[in-house]
């Protein structure tokens, strides 16, 4: 089956401090693999995605590259802020209908809990 | 543009009792998926709707139904509360065409309490 694995949090670190956070993932085919970002008491949010190998999405300083060999998908930030606290989410999809859809099924991973402090 | 909308924001049922969420997607947003996170589980899909048909189910017990209505406003329905099913129940819409496909638009959830 498919399953996303992330580092175990939760992660504190100070602000303009350099963020990684692991990411893993077993799949049967083709997953695209996403970021996601849950803010307290909201839904989640996207943050990048990536659909093929060797693919780095990116957005608001964050980035991660599709790397098929290692089958990993780690977030990196070069400095963070205290406005990135938040919980991260892995995910993945992969397709089973026509034109690539997974029919709405995001497998995620439990999530790191990230904490930045001024 | 509105985003997605969930009602009620939050629900506090007895066990026994069923319960109906509801999900407004943003508009233009055919696709209509619902998800539960817990603690202890995570994330779980539930089922997706595209155009008032059921097209994906996760594995989760028959007393979750869901279904959309012509203007893609879906609800999802839990008969015979149990205990386990306090969560944060999760509905996401997508727009389904070319690379806004697997694009996730998240509500804000619904936090069902069972007592």
């Amino acid at each position: 089956g498919n399953s996303v694995t992330q580092m175990e949090g939760p992660v504190t670190l100070s602000e303009e401090a350099f963020l990684t956070i692991n990411c893993t993932y077993t799949a049967t085919g083709y997953p695209s693999l996403f970021w996601y970002v849950q803010y307290p008491g909201e839904g989640l949010q996207l943050l990048l995605k990536a659909t093929k190998a060797d693919d780095k999405g990116s957005n608001k300083g964050f980035e991660a590259t599709y790397r098929k060999e290692t089958t990993s998908f780690h977030l990196e930030k070069g400095s963070v802020q205290v406005s990135d606290s938040a919980v991260y989410f892995c995910a993945l999809s992969v397709p089973i209908g026509a034109g690539g859809t997974s029919y709405g099924k995001l497998t995620f991973g439990q999530g790191t809990i990230l904490t930045v402090h001024p | 543009k509105a985003g997605v909308t969930q009602t009620p924001r939050y629900l506090i049922k007895t066990r026994g009792q069923q319960v109906t969420l509801s999900c407004s997607p943003i508009s233009g947003h055919r696709s209509v998926s619902w998800y539960q996170q817990t603690p202890g589980q995570g994330l779980q899909f539930l089922f997706e709707y595209f155009s008032e048909t059921q097209r994906n189910k996760g594995n989760f017990p028959g007393r979750f139904s869901g279904r959309q209505f012509s203007n893609s406003r879906s609800e999802m329905n839990v008969s015979t509360l149990e205990l386990g099913d306090s969560a944060l129940y999760l509905c996401a819409s997508s727009l389904e065409v070319g690379t806004e496909t697997e694009k996730l638009f998240f509500g804000s959830g619904t936090q069902l309490s069972v007592l």
